[in-house]
């Protein structure tokens, strides 16, 4: 399979507690984007990579939050001190830099975050 | 205002019927343009690209009106399996933004 890949697919984690989230883009894609969406909601940005660059951060993300590409290809997003309001699917996405579409998005499973 | 907005829906339709949904976009300096597709609990997936001519794809047809920063989105014959919600998507300097979604329930 050369889609985006996630990991884990779903996380139930008590409050308080740090999660990891792994994205694997696909293979030649340079850019990599998180998304967090919750029910009822269209995907709402949280940031995005050029390679290794990460370029920008939404205001969703919290002190709280931190992402890393560190050799341009997997990314991880880490949620410290979760609150229930992390409760969400986090999605990640990739494309390449330029193509005839306009730089198309494709995106991974999801994976779905439950605080309890 | 949102920069993206969708009409919520839900839009319950019986099957074989033409239904559209309209998107608004308020950021004049939005570049590109698509409809993605998202059945419940699963990832959105590319529908179609909408290009400033028009386009369609089978039974779906895509407008874009940059004058009054409208797209559309026409689905000619609905079927059953066209239910799901339909994101309008904005695509702003390297940001990639969604509108909510309209929701599509096709009746049999």
């Amino acid at each position: 399979d050369t889609g985006v890949s996630q990991d884990p697919r779903h996380k139930i984690t008590k409050r308080g507690q740090n999660v990891t989230f792994r994205c694997d883009p696909i293979s030649e894609h340079n850019r990599l984007y998180w998304y967090r969406q919750t029910l009822g909601q269209g995907p709402e940005f949280l940031t995005y990579f050029q390679n290794e660059a990460q370029l920008e951060k939404s205001r969703l993300l919290s002190d709280r939050f931190s992402a890393e590409r560190p050799k341009g290809s997997f990314s991880t997003l880490e949620i410290q001190r979760t609150e229930q309001g992390d409760s969400a699917m986090y999605l990640c996405a990739s494309s390449l830099t330029y193509d005839s579409s306009g730089n198309t998005i494709y995106f991974g499973e999801g994976s779905w975050l439950t605080v309890v | 205002r949102k920069e993206v907005e969708q009409d919520p829906g839900p839009f319950n339709v019986p099957e074989g019927a033409t239904v559209a949904f309209n998107c608004t976009y308020s950021n004049s300096a939005s570049q590109s343009f698509f409809w993605y597709r998202q059945d419940c609990r699963k990832e959105p997936k590319l529908l179609m690209s909408v290009y400033s001519s028009g386009n369609e794809d089978g039974r779906f047809t895509a407008q874009l009106n940059r004058a009054s920063q409208y797209i559309s989105l026409l689905i000619r014959d609905s079927k059953l399996s066209d239910s799901a919600t339909y994101l309008c998507v904005v695509k702003r300097d390297d940001k990639i933004i969604f509108g909510k979604g309209t929701r599509l329930h096709i009746l049999p």
